[in-house]
């Protein structure tokens, strides 16, 4: 299986400053027939299901503020909010798609 | 709208079983793959199980294998997880999840159903 790693953990940011989340494949998924990166980022507030953010480790899903981008490729990939507002407080997971099963990290909570 | 609707969990004893289903709507429901994603309590995602638009292939995480069955019922637009030999640490909100790209369950999931608790305990 291919192991997501996060880190931070958790990671406390200022209002209107950027939060940077770091996710680590223990194998590659970029998949070198369309290079493509098979790796998601999802946004899980409490009590709520989770919502894709990021797909193609930098496609933005539909309706998704602009200040939340996705980069890397490879291994090491990033989840960046430019400007934290008080409602992206939440846990954010990555998952890879690259191969069954789908694994994803273990999370990080972002707080204020 | 797309909208998922997860029933049929609750308490039950090790080594019982349990059936969750999962009824989509809003959506042409043969294109697309259905998936089963579990949260512990207090803990990360774990996908379980997919299943493809046409249902002829079936995917698990290794240990669920042999103790759970995914299907899916065209006719009610209705996905299905049978749990067999349930374990204390089957214990989960068991959510489903649609592929964002039709066909096989390979891609990642762009609509959610709000889960369904399943506790195994005596």
């Amino acid at each position: 299986d291919i192991v997501m790693t996060q880190s931070p953990e958790s990671l406390a940011v200022s209002l209107g400053e950027r939060a940077t989340i770091n996710c680590k494949s223990s194998q590659s998924v970029l998949y070198s027939s369309n290079n493509q990166n098979y790796l998601a980022w999802y946004q899980q507030k409490p009590g709520q299901p989770p919502k894709l953010l990021i797909y193609g480790a930098s496609a933005r899903e539909s309706g998704v503020p602009d200040r939340f981008s996705g980069g890397g490729s490879g291994t090491d990939f990033t989840l960046t909010i430019s400007s934290l507002q008080a409602e992206d407080v939440a846990i954010y997971y990555c998952q890879q798609y690259y191969t069954t099963p789908r694994t994803f990290g273990q999370g990080t909570k972002v707080e204020i | 709208e797309v909208q998922l609707l997860e029933s049929g969990g609750g308490l039950v004893q090790p080594g019982g079983s349990l059936r969750v289903s999962c009824a989509a709507s809003g959506f042409n429901f043969n294109n697309y793959a259905i998936n089963w994603v579990r949260q512990a309590p207090g803990k990360g995602l774990e996908w379980v199980s997919g299943i493809s638009g046409s249902g002829r292939r079936t995917l698990y995480t290794d240990s669920v294998k042999g103790r759970f069955t995914i299907s899916r019922d065209p006719s009610r637009n209705t996905v299905s997880l049978q749990m067999n030999g349930l374990r204390a640490d089957d214990t989960a909100v068991y959510f489903c999840a649609k592929d964002i790209l039709a066909g096989d369950p390979e891609g990642p999931f762009d609509y959610w159903g709000q889960g369904t608790l399943v506790i195994v305990s005596s």
